[in-house]
This record gives structure tokens, C-alpha cells and sequence, in this order.
């Protein structure tokens, strides 16, 4: 298995600019997070996705973050308009949800520069 | 609510020493219980995981840690330390749902 893909791995943009990043999950996983990764905050998750439905997104951190999951195969999380408080690595993961104790499996991350 | 508090930020061993990096939670009940690995640029890589059963849980890469309800514990280790073990160690708590909760992290430097 390729496991969970992310791109771009790097995005550096200005201050104002969309952004889009982008996630494979895990064939025939049913749940899907995003997470975003800063020094001050350590990791936090944003959202998270069951059977594509957003189940939680309290952590999503303001109106100028959204998410989608329009299929079981990919999720993107956009930042409109960015801001330099956003740079910070977004890593999505993905699992077999089942119950509690099923695995998160991590994408390598992409990590993002806001001038 | 829950909670993961891993109280060493730093530590440093030499290689060929043992390791024991420590965590803490909080929760109403029996947790799941999770050890992440992050190497340098890398995303997360599970070490062990801890659900029920035997409270002394075998990992990949010659990793244990043991459960210990009483002190609301979760102590990651390994007997001896390789140069490669070099990384950030995230201990993480899920209770009821699909929602981790993470540590801040103990970032590992190993001494050759």
C-alpha cells in the first residue's frame, strides 16, 4: 500500500493567497483528519472525516478554514485567505474506523510557509 | 475532558543506554492508549498501542511500554538505544470516539 499521500510536501505563498492542500487516504479507510502541527501548539487536530461526513471540525481554528471530502479517495483542506499565523505542517491521516483502538496512519505532511 | 502530559521535553542517552520516556493522562475510564515516532521531516509512525489485555505492550523497533492504571501511566522504553531511535516520541490518549489527543512531545538525542 502507498499509504496516505499528501501534496504539495512544501507550499510557500504571500499573506492573502488561497491555499489548498491536498489528501489520498488509505484504500478502504473510513475515516480521515487533519491535523496541523506548529511549534507553540504541538499537534492539533482540525477535523476529522467518517465515511466522508465531517464528524468534528471544532478545532478548525476560523471561518477562513474549510474542508471537504467529496469521495472515500481524496480530502482538501483550503485556507482562504492565509495568513503568516498559519504556517505550520498539516499532516492527514486515515484509519479503519471500527472502535477505539484502530490506527491512525500519517501522511508525511506539507508543510506550509506564509510570507 | 482528556488529557496527555509527557513531562520530559528533552532527553538525551547515549547509545547502547536505556530509554524510558514518560507520560501521563487523564480520563474517566480505560483509555486507549498510543506511542508515535516522528523522525526529522517525516510524518508519524505508530511504535505500540495499548487497548486491553496484557498491560506490558510490545512495539516495532524493540519498544515496550506498560500501562499502569494506578498512576494513570503510559512509560514508553527500550533496554538499549540506537543512534537511529534519534526523534520526537508523541504519547497519544483516545477515550470514547475517533479523536486523539496528543502530547507535546519528547524530542530524544542519543549521545554516540
Amino acid at each position: 500500500d502507498a499509504g496516505v499521500i499528501q501534496s504539495p510536501r512544501h507550499e510557500v505563498t504571500e499573506m492573502g493567497q488561497e491555499v489548498t492542500l491536498r489528501c489520498k487516504p488509505i484504500s478502504g479507510h473510513n475515516s480521515l483528519f487533519w491535523y496541523r502541527q506548529t511549534m507553540m501548539r504541538g499537534l492539533e487536530l482540525l477535523i476529522y472525516f467518517n465515511n466522508n461526513v465531517p464528524i468534528d471540525d471544532s478545532g478548525m481554528p476560523e471561518d477562513r478554514f474549510s474542508a471537504k471530502m467529496p469521495n472515500a479517495s481524496f480530502s482538501t483542506l483550503k485556507i482562504q485567505p492565509s495568513e503568516p499565523r498559519d504556517s505550520a505542517v498539516y499532516f492527514c491521516a486515515s484509519s479503519l474506523f471500527r472502535n477505539s483502538a484502530d490506527t491512525q496512519y500519517f501522511g508525511p505532511g506539507t508543510r506550509l510557509t506564509v510570507l | 475532558a482528556q488529557s496527555v502530559t509527557q513531562p520530559d521535553i528533552h532527553i538525551t542517552v547515549s547509545e547502547g543506554a536505556s530509554l524510558e520516556l514518560r507520560c501521563n493522562y487523564s480520563y474517566g475510564a480505560t483509555p486507549y492508549l498510543f506511542w508515535y515516532v516522528q523522525s526529522p521531516g517525516q510524518g508519524l509512525q505508530l511504535l505500540l498501542k495499548y487497548f486491553s489485555g496484557d498491560t506490558l505492550v510490545q512495539g516495532i523497533k524493540g519498544f515496550e511500554a506498560e500501562f499502569k492504571r494506578s498512576q494513570s501511566s503510559f512509560n514508553l522504553r527500550k533496554p538499549s538505544v540506537h543512534w537511529s531511535d534519534a526523534a520526537e516520541y508523541f504519547c497519544a490518549l483516545r477515550g470514547g470516539g475517533n479523536k486523539l489527543t496528543f502530547g507535546t512531545g519528547t524530542q530524544l538525542k542519543v549521545e554516540l
